[in-house]
């Protein structure tokens, strides 16, 4: 397995577009997570699944932001109508929770959005 | 919310000691983590520490967790040029959902 990965790397986009963005976690794990940093902070949780279900969503997550993993494998995040204010770098990451793992989470490299 | 405190900056000469800071709020955090990222690159585990330890060393890392002033540091030994990155204290409870300091940028000169 070659880790989490992410599509697009980056992506530029006008104000008031709509943009998706992919997120395919290790294949085994059972819960993903998003997060969104911006530049000098650390990541701030927004989301996470286990499996399918969506289990928890941070006040982050404003009406705009919706996600879904609807088979329990990739996760899509999408955002409506962009403001300039989603400028962020959007980092997903896995894990396997239960079975007496650790709980480990393994980030991709992140999604960079720029909404001019 | 928990608040977590970093320094942002840290320099050091190849071949010291690095030691980085970080204070925190919630004492009922479980597991304190370590993440390093380097430009380009998501975050990568460097290490973790139950809030039951006072010490933990893998290697050249060492972790120091003083519970009760509520401090936590990372020591790394004969630091590297490939050490520098930004090095995030993150801690988290029974949800495993952390929350991280805002980085502390280790910057390694020869």
């Amino acid at each position: 397995d070659t880790g989490v990965s992410q599509d697009p790397r980056h992506k530029i986009t006008k104000r008031g577009q709509n943009v998706t963005f992919r997120c395919d976690p290790i294949s085994e794990h059972n819960r993903l997570y998003w997060y969104r940093q911006t530049l000098g902070q650390g990541p701030e949780f927004l989301t996470y699944f286990q499996n399918e279900a969506q289990l928890e969503k941070s006040r982050l997550l404003s009406d705009r932001f919706s996600a879904e993993r609807p088979k329990g494998s990739f996760s899509t995040l999408e955002i409506q109508r962009t403001e300039q204010g989603d400028s962020a770098m959007y980092l997903c990451a896995s894990s396997l929770v239960g079975g007496g793992s650790y709980n480990e989470q393994f980030f991709g490299p992140g999604t960079r959005l720029t909404v001019l | 919310g928990e608040d977590v405190e970093q320094s942002l900056f840290l320099s050091v000469r190849e071949g010291d000691s690095s030691v980085i800071n970080c204070t925190y709020t919630d004492s009922s955090s479980t597991y304190l983590y370590w993440y390093k990222q380097e430009p380009g690159a998501g975050l990568q585990l460097l290490t973790y520490i139950f809030s039951n330890m006072d010490m933990k060393q893998d290697q050249r890392l060492t972790v120091l967790l003083n519970k009760k002033d509520k401090h936590l540091s990372l020591r790394i030994a004969d630091t590297q040029t490939g050490d520098s990155a930004i090095y995030f204290c993150a801690l988290s409870g029974g949800s495993y959902i952390p929350t991280f300091g805002r980085g502390t940028s280790l910057i390694v000169h020869p």
